[in-house]
């Protein structure tokens, strides 16, 4: 059973528009991550942060924002959508520390035409 | 650079054996994952290895040697649910999760 949620699901606009991804946890992890994954492709880091406040930029990072006012909530914002932003978008929490194992949301899959 | 090498697909019959492989060069280790990943689904935690060995958690098994920089994933007495994509991370010396691009597991019947 999910403890981390993602919306939308699935989500089709058009270029230009700014959206925001959704992700929450009930968990009560500082570790929290946005993960960007294309077909048959390893995951690619966006973002992370380490608790609330804090927030890093990972390998993918130059068109995207987000923010983490609450441990509980980890939005992602595209202020100005692309066809290349096209793909799977997963957000994911972990109990910090050294802890690897992370816990994944069912994921947004947007596609900008 | 940092790289994570494993097999982009097998092929495997219902009832076997199946070993994937996985190799590693990272700055740093902090220990190594699996996940399984189905087909529009999102990855679910396998397993973890910090030390050298086999560590046994039911039909799944993983591998270890740091010396190497390998593991492998055993999966025994397979069953269709097993299709999947099967990925292997490791941990660096700044704590991030380094992602291989996924091995492919196909069971036939």
């Amino acid at each position: 059973e999910a403890d981390i949620y993602q919306t939308p699901r699935y989500l089709v606009i058009g270029t230009g528009k700014k959206i925001t991804l959704e992700c929450s946890q009930t968990m009560g992890h500082d570790k929290m991550y946005w993960y960007q994954q294309d077909p048959g492709m390893e995951l690619h880091l966006i973002h992370y942060s380490y608790g609330v406040n804090s927030t890093e930029k990972g390998d993918l990072s130059s068109e995207s924002t987000v923010s983490r006012i609450r441990t509980e909530h980890f939005p992602l914002t595209l202020e100005s959508a692309r066809p290349s932003h096209t793909s799977q978008y997963l957000c994911a929490s972990s109990a910090g520390g050294d802890a690897g194992e992370l816990f994944f949301g069912e994921g947004s899959r947007l596609t900008v035409l | 650079g940092q790289n994570i090498d494993q097999p982009t697909e097998m092929t495997a019959t219902e009832g076997a054996i199946v070993q994937i492989n996985c190799t590693y060069q990272t700055s740093g280790f902090n220990g190594l994952f699996w996940y399984q990943q189905h087909a529009g689904e999102a990855p679910t935690f396998l397993s973890y290895n910090v030390l050298d060995g086999l560590e046994e958690k039911g039909r799944f098994s993983s591998f270890l040697s740091r010396s190497k920089g390998y593991s492998y994933l055993l999966l025994k007495e397979l069953q269709m649910k097993d299709s999947a994509s099967y990925l292997c991370a490791v941990m660096d010396s700044n704590y991030q999760l380094i992602w291989g691009a996924g091995t492919k597991l196909i069971i036939k019947p």
